[in-house]
């Protein structure tokens, strides 16, 4: 089990550009999220999936923020344009299930600078 | 709606010392609340769980007692090691929010040898 996957690590963009940020989650888990984590506001979930459908997006800061999930194993968060406020680290996270005790299982990260 | 506080850290201690971390919640019914810990440079992994009053949930020789009476569910560990050095959160889960995890704001704790 290789946990969730987020590429890339570390992204570093200038103000105005697309940013693209990219999860695999974990195979068979029907649950997908995206958070968003800075020091200011803490651990903030911006969307979530079920059975690669959109469930609630209702954290999502604003239209410049997007997400898909094309199929099971892919998902993207985009950010057009981009600004120094969106500086922060984002986390894909999935569950087998919503209920219950189920656990989130988290990637590493995606650090974005936005200068 | 569902909320979770946390004392505010940082918390530093020396390594073999006892840790509490407070977290109190409020929630609509009767939630499921966990402990998340954060390494250095990762995402959060489970730490704890527990699902109806007076459970204990343990790990790593951390313990947690959902105590629904004072709503309340701190994290404790009678010796902490360098290793445990990390941002711990509590968080919930309930029908009031549609089952989303909701996280307090984490704290920081630091040991030092």
């Amino acid at each position: 089990d290789a946990g969730v996957i987020q590429s890339p690590r570390h992204e570093v963009t200038e103000m105005g550009q697309e940013v693209t940020l990219r999860c695999k989650p974990i195979s068979g888990h029907d649950y997908l999220f995206w958070y968003r984590q800075t020091m200011m506001r803490g651990l903030e979930l911006l969307i979530y999936f079920n059975n690669n459908v959109p469930i609630d997006d209702s954290g999502m800061p604003e239209d410049r923020f997007s997400a898909k999930m094309p199929n099971a194993s892919f998902s993207t968060l985009k950010i057009q344009p981009s600004e120094p406020r969106d500086s922060a680290v984002y986390f894909c996270a999935s569950s087998l299930a919503l209920q219950g005790t189920s656990p989130l299982h988290f990637g590493n990260g995606t650090r974005l600078t936005v200068t | 709606g569902d909320s979770v506080t946390q004392m505010e850290g940082p918390v530093t201690l020396s390594e073999e010392a006892f840790l509490t971390i407070n977290c109190t919640y409020t929630a609509t019914g009767y939630p499921s609340l966990f402990w998340y810990v954060q390494y250095p440079g990762e995402g959060l992994q489970l730490l704890l769980k527990a699902t109806k009053a007076d459970d204990k949930g343990s790990n790593k020789g951390f313990e947690a007692t959902y105590r629904k009476e004072t709503t309340s569910f701190h994290l404790e560990k009678g010796s902490v090691q360098v290793s445990d050095s990390a941002v711990y959160f509590c968080a919930l889960r309930s029908g009031g929010s549609n089952y989303k995890l909701t996280f307090g704001k984490g704290t920081l704790l630091t040991v030092n040898p």
